[in-house]
């Protein structure tokens, strides 16, 4: 079945640096991919949906100078978050999709000190 | 605009036993509903999805029904088993829209 991943699988980092997550469709291309944010004993929240060679859209509230997300091929999605904070500290997950079905990553757990 | 809750946010019970998982929408215009699991710190295993035309799905001990025109999904496990101790959530996928409008999730535990 389709496989999608993630790297790195959690990260810390110090407050103001930059932190870059890939996601990866494995065995298929994916025009579409989704990042989702999870807080602890949160639902996910939809970030951003980010369409191959187009800029992504995001969700209200989102800022996208801060996640920026770039899409350059059918099989990478890369979100940075920019100048992360503690408050940015969070289970970061994406998916990606084929004609009808999404498929998820294994998750991002970042953590900044 | 959708909302999807669920039902117990928490429920533990004795090994053995049969459950329900309880999921509610409130625009019944779904083009489907899928059950996810996670695991504690993990990503998300899809579970079961279920086409608006359809009114359940089965795999192994899990039975999933749809009832569209009452904006209710049920997740029944058969036989539970510490192993499937996790977070259970569901998600709704609307016609026109890509993104899946999720469930805040129930936590379920099995006690050996």
């Amino acid at each position: 079945g389709a496989v999608v991943s993630q790297h790195p699988s959690r990260v810390i980092c110090k407050s103001g640096t930059s932190v870059k997550i890939e996601c990866r469709s494995l065995d298929f291309q994916a025009t579409t991919m989704f990042w989702y944010r999870q807080f602890p004993k949160q639902s996910l929240m939809l970030m951003a949906t980010s369409n191959e060679g187009s800029k992504a859209t995001y969700e209200q509230g989102v800022e996208k100078d801060k996640f920026l997300i770039n899409h350059a091929s059918l099989t990478l999605s890369t979100l940075t978050v920019t100048s992360a904070h503690p408050e940015d500290s969070s289970f970061y997950i994406c998916s990606a999709r084929d004609q009808w079905t999404q498929y998820f990553g294994p998750g991002t757990r970042l953590l900044v000190l | 605009k959708q909302e999807v809750t669920q039902i117990p946010a928490a429920l533990s019970v004795p090994e053995g036993e049969n459950l329900v998982l309880n999921c509610s929408f409130t625009d019944s215009a779904i083009y489907n509903l899928q059950w996810f699991r996670q695991d504690p710190g993990k990503g998300l295993t899809s579970l079961l999805l279920i086409q608006s035309s359809q009114r359940e799905q089965t795999s192994g001990r899990l039975n999933a029904s749809l009832d569209k025109s009452s904006g209710r999904s049920t997740l029944y496990i058969a036989a539970s088993q510490p192993g499937d101790s996790a977070t259970y959530l569901c998600a709704v996928h609307m016609d026109s829209n890509y993104q899946l409008i999720w469930g805040a999730g129930t936590k379920l535990i099995i006690k050996p």
